[in-house]
């Protein structure tokens, strides 16, 4: 299975400023997914982000708040942009592993949890 | 938007006993996914089973699929306190699209 990495695990931050989360896999995977997990709550898509094109968001989410880039096939960042305390929340990537038996599982990182202050 | 529905949203059982927990969703699928989390913390995936499945297992884990119906249902035989966490199924259109989750049911397992 895909092993994924984030950073940082988790931050607290000042309003007004931005945090860049990253997200890296230990194999080459097209598609990496990010999703934002308000507190108590479930997981909501953020954006679908595929190598060598722009990301595609999900209705409420836009590029100028959420940036994203994708250099690689093992790599992809996240920015929270100009932050308030509505953006605390659990930010999570996740890759669909089509390797081997176990094809269509999408496998998750350990998330980044962000207090806005 | 959100597909998947848990129910119940909460359940609190005794160690040993068995939980039950169910999803529903709206559209047609390709495959089902079962995914654990505790406190707050990553994603631990349980099992997947496709839309041409009835019934999977996994150790103490048994699922099932009803695509008539939209939904599916996730047992965990013989419970412990370790798995005290909150479930959630999440549905996926086709391959290598996006998962999209239900609200989730947090279990309680009391020792």
């Amino acid at each position: 299975s895909a092993v994924i990495s984030q950073k940082p695990s988790r931050d607290i931050c000042q309003r007004g400023t931005s945090l860049t989360i990253q997200c890296q896999v230990d194999s080459q995977v097209t598609m990496m997914f990010w999703y934002r997990q308000q507190p108590g709550q479930s997981l909501t898509l953020i954006a679908t982000a595929n190598q060598g094109s722009e990301a595609t968001y999900e209705s409420g989410f836009v590029i100028d708040k959420f940036p994203i880039s994708r250099p690689n096939l093992t790599f992809s960042t996240l920015t929270v942009s100009n932050m308030s305390p509505e953006d605390s929340s659990i930010y999570l990537c996740s890759v669909e592993d089509r390797q081997g038996g176990r094809q269509e599982t999408q496998y998750f990182g350990p998330g980044t949890r962000l207090l806005v202050l | 938007s959100q597909q998947g529905e848990e129910d119940p949203q909460a359940l609190s059982i005794q160690e040993g006993e068995n939980a039950t927990m169910n999803c529903s969703y709206k559209t047609s699928i390709n495959n089902l996914q079962w995914y654990r989390q505790n406190s707050g913390r990553g994603l631990v995936h349980l099992i997947l089973i496709r839309s041409n499945e009835r019934e999977k297992h996994s150790g103490r884990l048994r699922v099932t699929l009803d695509t008539s119906k939209k939904s599916s249902s996730l047992l965990i035989t013989a419970s412990r306190a370790a798995d005290t966490a909150s479930y959630f199924c999440a549905t996926q259109t086709w391959g290598n699209t996006p998962l999209v989750f239900g609200k989730g049911t947090r279990l309680s397992v009391i020792a």
